[in-house]
């Protein structure tokens, strides 16, 4: 069946960096963008950024930029995600989320969605 | 940088129609997707491209988008279906999403 099976918990101090990791199976990992998402305690959830596992290509949130890298070993179906000068406000569940859709032919408008989820990576930023 | 607001919680009882809203400047314009999440569990589409839904996803889901605001609708609602909902919505090559609505089935 198609999953996503992410990395184990994280406990990091300030200033250092995470990197967590989203390993695919049961579809064609190249295939489907790869989408990471955040959610704080008690908070709602925080678009961080995609990937595009074919060719490398990726798009940040504005909030992330500089501080967050987004790669892939396409020969093991593993996305990463590595963010950077961890803060305390870091503190949440990572989740890794496959996207399907595209660009509607008329508009233009981008209909991706996330289909398939991973359980998520919690990190925790403490001193 | 774009924003969609949802009401923080909705209320509805066993058997009647819930609805959701998420509204953002020009949203219509767009295509809107929403995901349920349910404690400690990892959110689960229930609609995409407005009116979609997934395979899987009970008849009682629908959706619709118009003018600023998209709305999930829940049919005949079952105390199954409290959760937290999400709209999301993509600005150019940016997804965001809203703040979530929590759904009370009392």
């Amino acid at each position: 069946q198609v999953q996503l099976v992410q990395s184990g918990t994280e406990v990091k101090k300030p200033g250092a960096s995470v990197k967590v990791s989203c390993k695919a199976s049961g579809y064609i990992f190249t295939s489907y963008d790869i989408n990471w998402v955040r959610q704080a305690p008690g908070q709602g959830l925080e678009w961080m950024g995609w990937m595009n596992p074919n060719s490398g290509n990726t798009g940040y949130a504005q909030k992330f930029l500089g501080r967050v890298t987004m790669t892939r070993t396409t020969s093991i179906s593993t996305a990463y995600m590595e963010l950077r000068t961890l803060r305390f406000e870091d503190t949440a569940v990572y989740y890794c989320a496959r996207a399907r859709g595209g660009d509607d032919y008329w508009s233009g408008e981008r209909y991706f969605y996330m289909d398939v989820w991973g359980k998520g990576t919690t990190v925790t930023v403490s001193s | 940088s774009y924003e969609l607001t949802q009401p923080p919680s909705v209320s509805v009882s066993p058997g009647q129609t819930a609805s959701i809203t998420c509204s953002g400047d020009k949203l219509g314009d767009k295509y809107a997707c929403w995901y349920q999440q349910k404690p400690g569990q990892s959110p689960v589409v229930v609609m995409y491209k407005d009116n979609k839904r997934p395979s899987g996803i009970p008849e009682r889901f629908s959706g619709s988008n118009s003018g600023n605001t998209a709305t999930l609708t829940i049919s005949g609602t079952q105390a199954m279906d409290e959760a937290t909902y999400y709209c999301q919505a993509w600005d150019s090559i940016t997804a965001v999403f809203g703040g979530g609505t929590k759904l009370t089935v009392l």
